[in-house]
């Protein structure tokens, strides 16, 4: 089974402070995501990366940079957390090609900003 | 522009009867289509997804989908509902690239089905 795990499911942090969120896979995919989910506004797509060190902006990335050192993790940083950035934060992974192009996703981190 | 449109916020049906959740999309050449399930407080499960052949699709769960490339709608259907089938569905689309990125999932913004007994 795949298996993707995010370092936190609840998170509580202050305006300003810089966030870490981390997301490891464990089935060797070379696709991996970052995405935000909020009532009514389903998930949008921050960055995403296909390789190591290669990264690409989503359709929100504004306030999040993200890294990817080696294949299995992927970070998504906020610089200076603020309240807006309260969400839901899903990670997710896949493989490259056309018929294996599924994601699969982590449980979450549900980070609030004071 | 690419799109995924669920018409329907929440869905109710009663335990035992069919339900339908409704997907639409707009997408530039011939879409991979997917449903994923979300369960309270838990990420995003993979149900079902189409890429090509056979447009009714069978996936986890007695789920299935119809893919109608004429109405570009890929419902997903189940004959019997059950209470533990309440969730928060979402249907997503691919579109296919050819070379450079991979492409990327476009999602709707999830439809909420609750199966009364």
């Amino acid at each position: 089974d795949v298996k993707v795990t995010q370092s936190s499911r609840y998170l509580v942090k202050r305006t300003g402070e810089k966030v870490f969120l981390e997301c490891v896979q464990d089935m060797d995919h070379e696709n991996m995501f970052w995405y935000r989910q909020d009532p009514g506004l389903g998930l949008r797509l921050i960055y995403f990366s296909y390789d190591v060190k290669m990264k690409e902006k989503g359709d929100i990335p504004e306030g999040y940079s993200v890294s990817r050192e080696k294949k299995e993790r992927f970070s998504l940083i906020l610089e200076s957390a603020s309240t807006n950035q309260t969400s839901m934060y899903l990670c997710a992974s896949s493989m490259q090609g056309a018929e294996a192009d599924t994601q699969y996703f982590g449980p979450g981190t549900r980070l609030t900003v004071l | 522009a690419q799109s995924v449109a669920q018409p329907e916020d929440q869905v109710n049906v009663a335990e035992g009867n069919p339900l339908t959740v409704k997907c639409t999309y707009s997408v530039s050449g011939n879409p991979y289509l997917f449903w994923y399930v979300q369960y309270p407080n838990r990420g995003l499960q993979f149900l079902l997804k189409y890429i090509t052949g056979d447009n009714l699709v069978k996936g986890s769960y007695g789920f299935e989908a119809e893919f109608n490339k004429s109405q570009t709608s890929f419902h997903l259907k189940k004959p019997s509902a059950l209470v533990s089938d309440s969730a928060l569905y979402f249907c997503a689309v691919r579109p296919y690239h050819y070379g450079g990125s991979q492409g990327n999932l476009i999602f709707g913004k999830g439809t909420k089905l609750s199966v009364k007994p």
